[in-house]
């Protein structure tokens, strides 16, 4: 069965200091990976994905995520953090047989708190 | 255009009313969800709808009845909720469901609350 980890509840970074929010996956076959963003009382919102093709993702608002096959992680990173972006991180994955094809899986969800 | 819109934004209601959530998409997706979401929790499936169709019924009780009236709009039918239903409820489209590449992208949320 597909799953993510996430294995940090919450995350404290200084403005201006790099960021990263881990994330472990376990797949049969090909993972199709994903993060997305959830400010409060807010829809979530897609920051990129991993598909197929180089390891390092680039998505929205500077974000960009790193596929490690051999460490099966897809860690999201920021080189220099931001206080807007502190909200709830959610890595997921592409379910892929039966009932869960094409339906994403959550992870827990991870709180990202940027101090100035 | 990826914009998904909810209405309302926002809910109250008693246990026996009957009240209808709405979501709407632009972009052509012919997937559709619904989502229940608890405070500080992933969102948790409850339904998918795929080419109008209902494909997917995670075990939901009866008292959340899902309508796909056409590929751009979809409803979600309260009756005789309990106060642990209050959540936030989102929408969600894609694509299609059996592609293999496509993000889903989420609505604004209603946030319900059952008194």
């Amino acid at each position: 069965a597909q799953s993510v980890a996430q294995p940090e509840d919450q995350v404290n970074v200084a403005e201006g200091n790099p960021l990263t929010v881990k994330c472990t996956y376990s797949v049969s076959g090909n993972p199709y990976l994903f993060w997305y963003v959830q400010y409060p009382n807010r829809g979530l919102q897609f920051l990129l994905k991993y598909i197929t093709g180089d390891n390092l993702v680039k998505g929205s608002y500077g974000f960009e995520a790193e596929f490690n096959k051999s460490q099966t992680s897809f860690h999201l990173k920021k080189p220099s953090a931001l206080v807007s972006d502190s909200a709830l991180y959610f890595c997921a994955v592409r379910g892929r047989y039966g009932g869960s094809q094409g339906n994403l899986i959550f992870g827990k969800g991870t709180k990202l708190s940027v101090k100035p | 255009d990826t914009e998904v819109t909810q209405t309302p934004k926002h809910l109250v209601m008693g246990m026996t009313n009957k009240k209808s959530l709405k979501c709407e998409q632009h972009m052509g997706h012919r997937a559709m969800y619904w989502y229940k979401q608890k405070a500080k929790k992933p969102p948790e499936l409850m339904f998918v709808y795929s080419y109008e169709k209902l494909s997917i019924n995670e075990s939901v009780p009866s008292r959340f009845s899902p309508e796909c009236p056409n590929s751009s709009l979809l409803n979600l039918h309260l009756h005789a909720l309990q106060p642990e239903d209050s959540a936030l409820y989102l929408c969600a489209s894609s694509q299609d469901r059996q592609e293999n590449s496509y993000e889903q992208y989420f609505g604004p949320g209603t946030r319900l609350t059952v008194t």
